[in-house]
């Protein structure tokens, strides 16, 4: 069965620090891989996504990830963050089988402290 | 032009009325989802219309009933909830054709309190 595994369910980091925040799934098929942020009291933002070709994807904000194929990873990173990436981190995959379902992980909480 | 417009943003409703809840994109998108989402947790996928023909109900009960009365629209019609039906509802929207183009847009969400 697919399923995505976000190992850290909180992530507390000083501002201007870097950050990683880890996402391993597990899939029998080839997948398309996602991450989306979740701002209190809003709804889902892409931040990036890998469908193909080069396996470093970044975001205008800062943010990049690197799909690592042998280790089934989508681990996101950044190197200094700002009080502003406070939010929840959702990593998700979608099957290249076709369909409409996608499957989220539970979520890492990011916390940036001044 | 990647946004998905809710109506609206909070509702707050006894467990007898009915309500609707509104979700629009003109993005040429074919397929549109509502996922229903509590504190803390990841959305989970309630239904999906795919060219205006529902394609996935993930047996939601019946008490939610949605609608797509075309290409751009989707309607989620509530009607004797329950409190624990609370949450954060999410309307989505894809190009739908498969594949790579099924990258997902997020609406802002209605947050709905059952009293």
């Amino acid at each position: 069965a697919q399923s995505v595994t976000q190992l850290d369910s909180q992530v507390p980091v000083f501002e201007e620090a870097p950050v990683e925040l880890r996402c391993n799934y597990s899939s029998s098929v080839s997948v398309y891989l996602f991450w989306y942020v979740q701002y209190p009291n809003q709804g889902l933002q892409l931040l990036l996504k890998y469908l193909s070709g080069s396996t470093l994807v970044e975001s205008i904000n800062g943010f990049e990830a690197e799909f690592n194929k042998s280790q089934t990873s989508f681990h996101l990173r950044k190197p200094s963050v700002h009080i502003s990436d406070t939010a929840e981190y959702f990593c998700a995959v979608i099957l290249n089988t076709g369909g409409f379902k996608t499957i989220f992980g539970a979520g890492t909480r990011l916390f940036v402290k001044a | 032009d990647t946004e998905v417009t809710q109506t609206p943003k909070h509702l707050v409703m006894g467990m007898t009325n009915k309500k609707s809840l509104k979700c629009e994109q003109h993005m040429g998108h074919r397929a549109m989802y509502w996922y229903k989402q509590k504190a803390k947790k990841p959305p989970e996928l309630m239904f999906v219309y795919s060219y205006e023909k529902l394609s996935i109900n993930e047996s939601v009960p019946s008490r939610f009933s949605p609608e797509c009365p075309n290409s751009s629209l989707l309607n989620l019609h509530l009607h004797a909830l329950q409190p624990e039906d609370s949450a954060l509802y999410l309307c989505a929207s894809s190009q739908g054709t498969g594949g790579t183009q099924d990258t997902q847009y997020f609406g802002p969400g209605t947050r709905l309190t059952v009293l």
